[in-house]
């Protein structure tokens, strides 16, 4: 159980366009989900809270209007990358909690984004 | 930011056990700890968490210390599969992760 996906799992674009990643969980209600990036031999990164309804909360340094979240159902978020450039390349990963009082967080697979 | 300080890199023979340890010492009294593992490049894996008594399920064991400023991931039997980045994490009141740099384990043949 807990399982979360994302889609697509890999995606080139060209610089100054927009990429949509999708992230569900298949067999629970996400209350919350998490976006995390992640750069070559780095950690991860977390740039967004959101709540299924609510707008997201972005962590200090993420741009809202660069990264849109859409967080429309319990089971599915968004995270838009509009007009993309090379340096958005990255590991984005989504996560997704049960419970609003927080435990543990499942992860999704990732998504390769590479920008020409 | 992370609440947490790992070492960056440790080595493992098959088999032996993995002790990874890891510091939390601003953790507050309701911050739990959690540890996941990731496996290149992909999301990571759930392992075990606690808030302050030890822990141990089918994969792993927490051993968190009695101030709760410090804790030991204990994989008993490590494989060659469990060579993996494993992170740390002090749950913080708004149910963020905040991630530190974790410790690359490596098992040996």
């Amino acid at each position: 159980g807990a399982v979360v996906s994302q889609h697509p799992s890999w995606v080139i674009c060209k610089s100054g366009t927009s990429v949509k990643i999708e992230c569900r969980s298949l067999d629970f209600q996400a209350t919350t989900m998490f976006w995390y990036r992640q750069f070559p031999k780095q950690s991860l990164m977390l740039m967004a809270t959101s709540n299924e309804g609510s707008k997201a909360t972005y962590e200090q340094g993420v741009e809202k209007d660069k990264f849109l979240i859409n967080h429309a159902s319990l089971t599915l978020s968004t995270l838009t990358v509009t007009s993309a450039h090379p340096e958005d390349s990255s590991f984005y990963i989504c996560s997704a909690s049960i419970s609003l009082a927080g435990g543990e967080q499942y992860f999704g697979p990732g998504t390769r984004l590479t920008v020409t | 930011d992370a609440k947490t300080t790992q070492p960056p890199s440790m080595d493992c023979a098959e088999g032996r056990a993995a002790n990874l340890p890891c510091n939390h010492s601003t953790i507050s009294g309701n911050e739990y700890v959690y540890w996941y593992r990731q496996i290149h490049s992909q999301g990571p894996q759930y392992i075990i968490h606690g808030l302050k008594n030890n822990e141990t399920n089918e994969m792993a064991s927490l051993i968190i210390t009695e101030d709760r400023k410090s804790s030991t991931l204990i994989l008993p039997h490590a494989t060659l599969r469990d060579t993996a980045v494993y992170y740390c994490i002090v749950r913080v009141t708004g149910n963020q992760f905040y991630f530190g740099t974790g410790t690359s384990l490596t098992v040996i043949p």
